[in-house]
């Protein structure tokens, strides 16, 4: 079985741009999540989607949204893209939200900002 | 914050087995210890999960402690495959599931 995949693996943006980064949950998986992880350091939430409703959100800018589709696939957005937005960026998927499931990571897509 | 501390690093020689130590000493009664490890540019992957009991899988033994302010990750036999960075968790569900707090985790190296 296909495990999470991303979308691209990596990505060059400039300051000031936009981004789209996308997420394909392990099938039958309901829920996903997005992390950022800057190098050295463990990843950060962002957000959580479940059954395409938003069911968390970490301690990010307006800048950053997302949505998820009907498929259960997602998209993070990051707007007027910063230096600062270079990192790892991480989805993760789950059947549920229970406290007991764990999350199936995918191997992120690199963002570099020049 | 789902707090939880672990020492910055580990060593360990191949084929020998590795203890782990996690403390989280403000844990509520429901809340699960997950731990996922990252190997070098990849996602983290999911280890082991409990509650009160110990548990077992093809991975890993994860043993709580019986006040469950403390768990321990054992790899029953330590390969080089298993160099990566370990993080513990407290899994608290409800409105905060999705919400995995990694800490800075602790790098194990395993030697030849």
């Amino acid at each position: 079985d296909a495990g999470v995949t991303q979308s691209p693996t990596h990505l060059i943006k400039t300051r000031g741009q936009h981004v789209t980064l996308r997420c394909s949950p392990i099938s039958g998986h309901k829920s996903v999540s997005w992390y950022q992880q800057v190098l050295g350091q463990g990843p950060q939430f962002i957000f959580q989607y479940y059954e395409k409703e938003e069911r968390g959100r970490g301690n990010f800018p307006d800048r950053f949204s997302a949505r998820q589709f009907p498929n259960y696939s997602s998209e993070l957005n990051v707007n007027a893209l910063l230096l600062g937005d270079s990192a790892l960026y991480l989805c993760a998927s789950s059947f549920g939200v229970t406290r007991n499931q764990p999350q199936h990571f995918g191997d992120g897509t690199r963002l570099s900002i020049l | 914050d789902a707090k939880t501390t672990q020492p910055n690093s580990m060593e360990s020689n191949e084929e020998e087995p590795v203890h782990l130590p996690c403390n989280h000493s403000t844990i509520s009664g429901t809340d699960y210890i997950h731990w996922y490890r990252q190997l070098p540019s990849q996602g983290p992957e999911y280890v082991i999960h409990g509650l009160t009991s110990n548990v077992n899988n093809r991975m890993a033994s994860l043993a709580i402690a019986e006040d469950r302010k403390s768990s321990t990750l054992i790899l029953h036999r330590a390969t080089l495959r298993d160099a990566a960075v370990y993080y513990c968790i407290r899994n608290a569900g409800g409105t905060s599931y999705g919400k995995l707090t990694f800490g800075q985790g602790t790098i194990l190296t395993v030697h030849p």
